[in-house]
């Protein structure tokens, strides 16, 4: 599975959006990209994957570019529930395949 | 409905003792996985199971760590021996076995082990 680089920390003011980067210069063809993210003390939580067109949910978008090298999550009006850290794993797809994690992204919302 | 749930929430146990984690996944789900987290750290693979088999057991870091889910469902983590260096968060996670590109796992809350 390809590796992913991410920004260590970012800090986003609340009610605004939060554009998270994540660089997989390494993607090859059949790989998706995922997105989790942690809450303190708490489990990971899913929140959006793609292939290569834009992804939207009730959680964020997912923005990839046409390249597939990188893309960006989105979270549209980020709340101070918001603050947690953020993954970005890209791996082929089909079912079950075990997880590979980063550091990820520590995303804080300030009041 | 019922998420994935872990217990005990929090183990502290003394060098050379030996622990079991057990694991409940979301009713229906077939696969299982088990990871560990080390503060300030990403999650780490250990094992995966679909069904009652292991699938995937690469991520097991040495044979003082075993687990297994006999029916299917509960899962068991158990580690002889335990060493400091086996302090971190055990987390489970589950997910639908089924033809879809992707089945997202559920994570559990995870069990804190501390080895003293």
């Amino acid at each position: 599975d390809a590796k992913t680089t991410q920004p260590p920390s970012m800090d986003c003011a609340e009610g605004r959006a939060a554009n998270l980067p994540c660089n997989h210069s390494t993607i090859s063809g059949n790989e998706y990209v995922y997105w989790y993210r942690q809450i303190h003390s708490q489990g990971p939580q899913y929140i959006i994957h793609g292939l290569k067109n834009n992804e939207t949910n009730e959680m964020a978008s997912l923005i990839i570019t046409e390249d597939r090298k990188s893309s960006t999550l989105i979270l549209p009006h980020a709340t101070l529930r918001d603050t947690a850290v953020y993954y970005c794993i890209v791996r082929v797809a089909g079912n079950n395949r075990k997880l590979i994690w980063g550091l990820g992204t520590s995303l804080a919302v300030n009041p | 409905g019922a998420g994935v749930s872990q217990t005990p929430s929090n183990k502290v146990t003394e060098k050379g003792k030996y622990v079991e984690l057990r694991c409940d996944p979301i009713s229906g789900h077939t696969a299982l996985y088990w990871y560990r987290q080390s503060l300030g750290q990403g999650p780490e693979f250990l094992i995966y199971f679909q069904g009652t088999g292991a699938a995937d057991d690469s991520g097991l870091p040495n044979d003082r760590f075993f687990a297994v889910r006999p029916e299917g469902s509960v899962s068991t983590l158990k580690i002889q021996r335990t060493e400091r260096g086996d302090s971190a968060v055990y987390l489970c996670a589950s997910s639908l076995s089924g033809l879809s590109s992707y089945n997202e796992q559920f994570f559990g809350p995870g069990t804190r082990l501390t080895v003293l």
